[in-house]
């Protein structure tokens, strides 16, 4: 299975900032994803990360909110833009393909606070 | 209706029990059943998945799947105190696709 990374592990940030999370991934894979996880809620898709191009958004996120890099096979950023208090959560990454062909692996989350 | 549902729990068990946990899902198409498990403040660790209808096992742990009546179970053997977490069902058309359920917090009890 894939070893994933992310920082920061948790932050606490001011109203209207914004807050870019890396991802690492220890090997190449196919698929990169972005989930935040609401408390009491289901994991629930953000979007998709495609190397070199665009990411593919969920009904609901929006780009300019979650703007999203994939700039090689190994490394993802989502920025949380210009934070409001619902954006509390928790932000996981996940990967698919490469080395593991088979289901998503997760990081281990950034916990998100915005006062 | 969501399209995967889970008790929330808290399920509280001894030691030493049988666990059952399960999902229902709503979404016919799904071929592939994934359970997770997450400790508090750790990400999701993937426990096994199944690929449509039967059953999987692997140690004490055991997949269940009946696509007839939509219903996901995990069936955890000789349950240790390990075994407290929180464990997420998920199902989707492939493994990218993911439509997971909220999660049943298991508190497995010395």
């Amino acid at each position: 299975s894939a070893v994933i990374s992310q920082k920061p592990s948790r932050d606490i940030c001011q109203r209207g900032t914004s807050l870019t999370i890396q991802c690492q991934v220890d090997s190449q894979v196919t698929m990169m994803f972005w989930y935040r996880q609401q408390p009491g809620q289901s994991l629930t898709l953000i979007a998709t990360a495609n190397q070199g191009s665009e990411a593919t958004y969920e009904s609901g996120f929006v780009i300019d909110k979650f703007p999203i890099s994939r700039p090689n096979l190994t490394f993802s950023t989502l920025t949380v833009s210009n934070m409001s208090p619902e954006d509390s959560s928790i932000y996981l990454c996940s990967s698919q393909g490469g080395r593991s062909t088979d289901t998503q692996y997760f990081g281990p989350g950034t916990r998100l606070t915005v006062l | 209706q969501k399209e995967v549902e889970q008790d929330p729990g808290p399920l509280s068990v001894p030691e030493g029990a049988i666990v059952s946990l399960n999902c229902t899902y709503s979404n016919s198409a799904f071929q592939y059943f994934m359970w997770y498990r997450q400790y508090s403040r750790k990400g999701p660790e993937l426990l096994m998945y199944t690929y449509s209808s039967g059953n999987k096992e692997d140690g004490r742990f055991t997949a269940q799947v009946d696509k007839s009546s939509k219903y996901i179970s995990l069936f955890i053997r000789d349950s240790q105190p390990s075994d407290s977490a929180t464990y997420l069902c998920a199902g989707g058309t492939g493994f990218q696709k993911l439509v997971f359920g909220t999660g049943t917090r298991l508190l497995v009890s010395p």
